[in-house]
């Protein structure tokens, strides 16, 4: 099993540019979830996602957006990108649970906007 | 969504036992305490994580008051490898909310040799 994967590991964006961040999963985890994380802080939760075709806003959405088409993948997509998105971005899964189950997390992805 | 607050950073010796705590004060009855830990430029990784009793693994050690208003992750012996952000998560089920899993700031935690 690859877990959870992150495409792609590095990216410079400019200013208004918009970008997707992958995130793909073979466990067959019920659950996704995105966050970011910015220097010296803690993670911050933007989306997550309970299974295909159901998404909700975490603890800051603004400035992104996501869907669920598909078990494996729970792409982000950046519109209109800002220096304030410069951060280093986390996907995770679990399995469906009542709490009691484990997350898995991606590698990340350093975004940079210029 | 509970919150934890943890202290931000703790120091240890190697080869020493580490009492990383945890407040909760306002847990709810069926949430669980997960414990994760973040290395150097890597994603988080899960440690360990219990309801009501003690747990063990590999990894470390959960102690959780009686009231279940507070936890301690225990590491038994920490290693230079040990030197990481701690973070403690109640995870929140609801049923509209679904399973959300929310960070606090963590603990770092420096091992000295």
């Amino acid at each position: 099993n690859a877990g959870v994967t992150q495409t792609p590991k590095f990216r410079i964006l400019k200013i208004g540019q918009s970008m997707t961040l992958q995130c793909a999963q073979d466990m067959n985890h019920n659950y996704m979830y995105w966050y970011r994380q910015d220097p010296g802080m803690g993670l911050k939760l933007i989306y997550y996602s309970v299974g295909a075709g159901i998404t909700d806003k975490g603890e800051v959405p603004n400035g992104y957006n996501v869907s669920r088409s598909t078990t494996e993948d729970f792409p982000l997509r950046l519109e209109l990108a800002a220096p304030s998105q410069t951060s280093v971005y986390f996907c995770a899964s679990s399995l469906l649970g009542r709490g009691n189950t484990e997350a898995f997390f991606g590698q990340g992805t350093r975004l940079t906007v210029v | 969504d509970a919150k934890t607050t943890q202290p931000n950073s703790m120091e240890s010796n190697e080869e020493e036992p580490v009492h990383l705590p945890c407040n909760h004060s306002t847990i709810s009855g069926t949430d669980y305490i997960h414990w994760y830990r973040q290395l150097p430029s890597q994603g988080p990784e899960y440690v360990i994580h219990g309801l009501t009793s003690n747990v063990n693994n590999r990894m470390a050690s959960l102690a959780i008051a009686e009231d279940r208003k507070s936890s301690t992750l225990i590491l038994h012996r920490a290693t230079l490898r040990d030197a990481a952000v701690y973070y403690c998560i109640l995870r929140d089920w609801g049923e509209t909310s679904g399973s959300r899993l929310t960070f606090g700031e963590g603990t770092q935690l420096t091992v000295n040799p």
